[in-house]
Order: C-alpha cells, then structure tokens, then sequence
C-alpha cells in the first residue's frame, strides 16, 4: 500500500496567517492526489484535485503544489471558516488511501 | 453538484450485517464517467476506503474487508448499496457514499453524502 505521511497532525494559527500542510507519499503517484476539508460532523469537501488544480467553488486562497512525491495544501490567508481537518488522498494506485489528517486550530 | 443520501438502520447488532444505500439524485448514477465509492470514519479518527464500483459493474475492495463487503449498484433505482457481514464494534464509524472522477485511476471523490453512523452493539 502507498502510504501518505501528513504532517502537522495539528497546528495553530491566527486569522489571516499562511498555512502549510504537507503529505509526503511512500512512491511515486504522479499527480493524483486530492486534497479535502472537514469540518466537525460534515462530509468531507474537495478543496485541490491533480495535486494543484483548484476545485470549482473553491476560494483563491487555497492552493496545491507538488515536487516529487511531496504535496504541499498552501492557505495564503486563513479565514474564520478554514478552521477545520484537512486530509490528503492518493488515487494513484489501489488502495486509495488518506494522510492522518492536520486539525487547524484557533490560535 | 451531485446530491447523495445514504440511509439505513444506525444500530447493527455484532455478527450481524450492516446494509446502507446510497441514493442519487437524477440521471447521474448512469455516467460512464464517474464510478461510485463508500468510506467510513471512526469516531474521532481518520477516513478510510472501503470499496469502490464502476460504471461497468466491475468492483473494487479494501483487502482488509473484502471477504466481509459488497457493493451493488442499481441503475433502475439510482442506488448504490453496502453490506458489511459479520460485523464488531470496530466497524463502528460514520459511512459516507460518494461519486469519485479520475475513473482512470482508482477515483477520487467529488461529491458526497451527509454520512450516516452505524453503532455496531448489543
């Protein structure tokens, strides 16, 4: 299995700080990689698809990018709504499988 | 948007099955260009992939609970349904149905359902 380690598991921050939240895959899944938010008792919701396309809907703010096998989520100005849990999900290769997740807080 | 709806009993007795259905709204469930997905999440943990199913019909599972699962879909009804067999509290976890683009790799999930918990207890 590909296995997607996220890192940070949590982090602080204020509003209108940038956030950086990266997922470093165990091989090479190209660019197939999405990157969701969610919020306490909600669905997940697709923020990045292709490792750095933004979603339909999405604010501008949010944005992916990669290198290799290292996906970087950027939040260039965190709002009072982006306090959530962000996950990371390949779907290069059976099975698809999620980082752990990083829980951004209210600092 | 697609709108998703899962349903089905939120307490399953251990050992027994737990059965949910996923219903979608218009014509989208016959898309050959999406297939159709079910993840569950642990309270208070991360999510997990349980299986996945194709416009063909054609079925993908997580090894772990393969000789448990199945997944149908039925076009007539727009359904897609989930069966785990034999179930413990560790399958205790809100389960979401979701549509999933990029078919040419394993999908990844567009839209989803609100998710529904299913209690695995006597």
């Amino acid at each position: 299995d590909i296995q997607m380690t996220q890192s940070p598991s949590s982090l602080s921050a204020s509003v209108g700080d940038r956030v950086t939240i990266t997922c470093r895959a165990s091989q090479d899944i190209r660019n197939d990689l999405g990157w969701y938010q969610q919020k306490p008792g909600k669905a997940p919701r697709r923020l990045i698809h292709a490792a750095s396309s933004l979603q339909s809907g999405v604010p501008s703010r949010f944005s992916g990018s990669y290198s290799g096998t290292e996906f970087t989520l950027t939040i260039s100005s965190l709002q009072p709504e982006d306090f959530a849990t962000y996950y990371c999900l390949q779907h290069s290769d059976y099975p698809p499988t999620f980082g752990q997740g990083t829980k951004v807080e209210i600092k | 948007h697609l709108q998703l709806q899962e349903s089905g009993p939120g307490l399953v007795k251990p050992s027994e099955t737990l059965s949910l259905t996923c219903t979608v709204s218009g014509d989208s469930f016959r898309r050959s260009d999406f297939s159709w997905g079910w993840f569950r999440q642990p309270p208070g943990k991360g999510l997990e992939w349980i299986g996945n199913i194709f416009h063909s019909g054609f079925t993908y599972y997580n090894v772990s609970l393969s000789a448990r699962v199945t997944i149908s879909g039925d076009p007539s009804r727009t359904q897609l349904s989930l069966e785990l067999r034999s179930v413990s509290a560790a399958d205790t976890a809100v389960y979401y149905c979701a549509s999933l683009d990029y078919s040419e790799t394993t999908g990844l999930p567009l839209d989803w359902g609100q998710g529904t918990l299913v209690t695995v207890s006597s």
